[in-house]
């Protein structure tokens, strides 16, 4: 079974490039969720969609990220203009529709390793 | 404020030496806490999840206990495939999800 693919494995750019992360969510799954992860703050939420519509975007952490889900199957997060400071890794992960006692677990993807230089 | 904190940080233990790694939560209504094993350069991969006080999962070498306070990940007689980080999440009201900092966990043969 494919598992969520993320896409690049690997970036590395110049500060005040702008960076795309791309993410093909488990089929089926209808919750989608960003998260970056450093050494410092280890795992952090940025957001969270729910049948493709932003639930909780509280994480983002400026204007300078934005992320969408166009449809069921693939989603962005936009960084615009880069940082070095944003440079870590950032993972995508799915979860199935609640049921019964609900709260599925998230799948996650091998992320995307971010450097800005 | 809501905080998941995990303990101890690192450990080494040798390979058939049991023990315990622990997550303590505080948070405004568990919705759920998991479990998840990470690997170097992998994404965290699922293991359990727990619900209500009392709950216990287990899988091989692994045992996931909760309480209205913390949760444990018992390790019994480990393996060195067994080495990663082990990382406690916590979903709470109003859709919030937490995740602890991660027990690296290294046996040794």
């Amino acid at each position: 079974d494919a598992g969520v693919i993320q896409s690049p494995r690997h970036e590395v750019t110049e500060m005040g490039q702008e960076v795309t992360l791309r993410c093909k969510p488990i089929s089926g799954h209808n919750s989608l969720f960003w998260y970056r992860q450093t050494m410092m703050r280890g795992l952090e939420l940025l957001i969270y969609f729910n049948n493709n519509v932003p639930i909780d975007d509280s994480g983002m952490p400026e204007d300078r990220f934005s992320a969408k889900m166009p449809n069921a199957s693939f989603s962005t997060l936009k960084i615009q203009p880069s940082e070095p400071r944003d440079s870590a890794v950032y993972f995508c992960a799915s979860s199935d529709r609640e049921r019964g006692q609900g709260n599925q677990p998230q799948h996650f993807g091998d992320g995307t390793r971010l450097s800005i230089l | 404020e809501d905080q998941v904190t995990q303990s101890p940080e690192a450990l080494r233990l040798q390979e058939g030496e049991s023990s315990s790694l622990n997550c303590s939560y505080t948070v405004s209504g568990l919705r759920g806490l998991f479990w998840y094993r990470q690997d170097p350069g992998k994404g965290p991969e699922f293991l359990f999840t727990l619900y209500s006080a009392g709950e216990e999962k287990e899988k091989e070498r692994l045992k996931a206990t909760l309480t209205k306070k913390e949760s444990f990940l018992h390790i019994t007689a480990p393996k060195p495939e067994d080495s990663a980080t082990y990382l406690c999440a916590v979903r709470a009201n109003f859709n919030k999800f937490y995740f602890g900092s991660g027990t690296k966990l290294n046996v040794k043969p």
